[in-house]
């Protein structure tokens, strides 16, 4: 089976810094996908960044970039030049490739201070 | 494009009441995904659809919940007789169905907050 566990619960940062959030899983599988997804109060998911296991370079989308380690089963979240709209949950999610089911972790909650 | 819809938002009912919620998929995508979000929690997958059938339906407990997504396009999720342990964000997303390698994006609804007292 597989897990995810986010380890900070809570965290804040100065607007305009930078911040990362940390994320590890534990699976049996070779191929899979991670994923961040933001939740704000509104409570819609939305899809942060994607990374494809087999792939080595980390993804990168606009101010958000990821840390993933394979090996280690770790995949941060970095969010450079933190804007008052990024203040939401953040979850960590895992697929296995072809199986079509999200697994997520527990969620950090981010406040950006102005 | 209108993205996944839920009605209602919000419900509050006594225990032991029954209670439906209703999910409206992206046009054309052909899964859908019902899950529960408990407070303080990530969401956890309570039943998937491929079309009309339900393909994963684990986590569902049977004894109270039940879903149905006729014609392959809306989808109702019911809880009779609910109880106090089942207020949570149920959440429903759907994507245009992924392949053996092929990943497709799942978008969520905003969920409806079920308030059991």
């Amino acid at each position: 089976a597989q897990t995810v566990t986010q380890s900070q619960p809570e965290m804040s940062v100065q607007e305009a810094e930078t911040v990362t959030l940390s994320c590890t899983y534990d699976t049996s599988e070779s191929n899979y996908y991670l994923f961040w997804y933001k939740q704000p109060p509104s409570r819609q998911m939305i899809l942060v960044i994607r990374q494809e296991a087999y792939k080595q370079q980390n993804a990168t989308e606009n101010r958000f970039s990821v840390n993933f380690q394979k090996a280690a089963k770790s995949f941060s979240l970095k969010i450079s030049d933190s804007q008052l709209g990024d203040t939401a949950m953040y979850f960590c999610a895992f697929m296995s490739a072809g199986a079509n089911n999200l697994f997520f972790g527990t969620g950090t909650r981010l406040t950006v201070i102005p | 494009e209108a993205g996944v819809v839920q009605s209602p938002r919000y419900k509050i009912i006594e225990k032991k009441q029954p209670v439906a919620f209703w999910c409206n998929p992206i046009s054309g995508h052909n899964t859908l995904y019902w899950y529960r979000q408990n407070l303080g929690q990530g969401p956890e997958l309570l039943i998937r659809y491929e079309n009309e059938e339900a393909v994963d339906d684990s986590q569902l407990p049977k004894d109270r919940f039940s879903a149905e997504r006729l014609k392959g396009v809306d989808s109702t999720l019911k809880i009779q007789p609910a109880e106090l342990g089942d207020s949570a964000v149920y959440l429903c997303a759907s994507n245009i169905g992924a392949g053996e390698s092929s990943y497709n994006e799942q978008f969520f609804g905003p969920g409806t907050r079920l308030t059991v007292l």
